[in-house]
């Protein structure tokens, strides 16, 4: 079965700084990845996805990521954060001929003025 | 469209008490789950549902059931309420062209006392 590791349960950034939230998985097959964004009180929004087209993948709010296969890994990156940023994060990972979609314990990131 | 949505939103228990937490979609989604969510742990999969009528175990199904008779509905079934139970549930769909992504309600968060 796939995994998730997300390395940091916390992360704590000041505002204008680079954002890394790091993910590795294991999949016996090409997986499908994502990162999901859950702010307080709210539900799991997908901030973007790999599919196995491209390897660098954009996603909402200047987020991205990128597989990298012999590392297996799909950190999440941003050049700079914002205040609004803060929140929890997780990496999910999915092989595509099942329907079990496993999550990272997450990583909740803190932004500092 | 609503997208997911979970009702109650908040609610407590009293031990051997039984519950149903209601989750419905109007995106005309195949797929169905139901996951939990405690502190550090990321989300576990109680059960999920491919179509009207199917139902399947995920990681975590002990003291849970559930029912498909809608493509619509998904309802989670607490019988005998146990405090290991207090968690936040959280109910996601998935399907038509973007079949990889699953959609996330808000959640519901049962505190069992």
């Amino acid at each position: 079965a796939q995994s998730v590791t997300q390395l940091g349960s916390h992360v704590s950034v000041s505002e204008g700084a680079l954002v890394l939230l790091r993910c590795n998985y294991s999949s016996s097959v090409p997986p499908y990845l994502f990162w999901y964004v859950q702010y307080p009180n709210q539900g799991l929004q997908l901030l973007l996805k790999y599919t196995s087209a491209a390897t660098l993948v954009k996603g909402i709010n200047g987020f991205e990521a990128e597989f990298k296969k012999s590392e297996t890994s799909f950190h999440l990156t941003k050049p700079s954060a914002h205040m609004s940023d803060a929140a929890e994060y997780f990496c999910a990972v999915n092989d595509p001929t099942n329907n079990d979609m496993r999550f990272g314990a997450g990583t909740r990131l803190t932004v500092k003025p | 469209n609503a997208g997911v949505t979970q009702t109650p939103k908040f609610r407590i228990l009293k031990i051997g008490q039984s519950m149903t937490l209601q989750c419905a979609q109007d995106m005309n989604h195949n797929y169905m789950y139901w996951y939990r969510q405690d502190p550090g742990m990321g989300l576990k999969l109680i059960y999920y549902s491919v179509g009207a009528g199917i139902t399947d175990k995920g990681e975590v199904p002990n003291g849970y059931n559930v029912s498909r008779s809608t493509t619509e509905d998904f309802p989670l079934r607490l019988e005998l309420a146990a405090p290991s139970q207090t968690s936040v549930y959280f109910c996601a769909s998935k399907g038509g062209r973007e079949i990889e992504t699953q959609y996330f309600g808000p959640g519901t968060r049962l505190l069992v006392l």
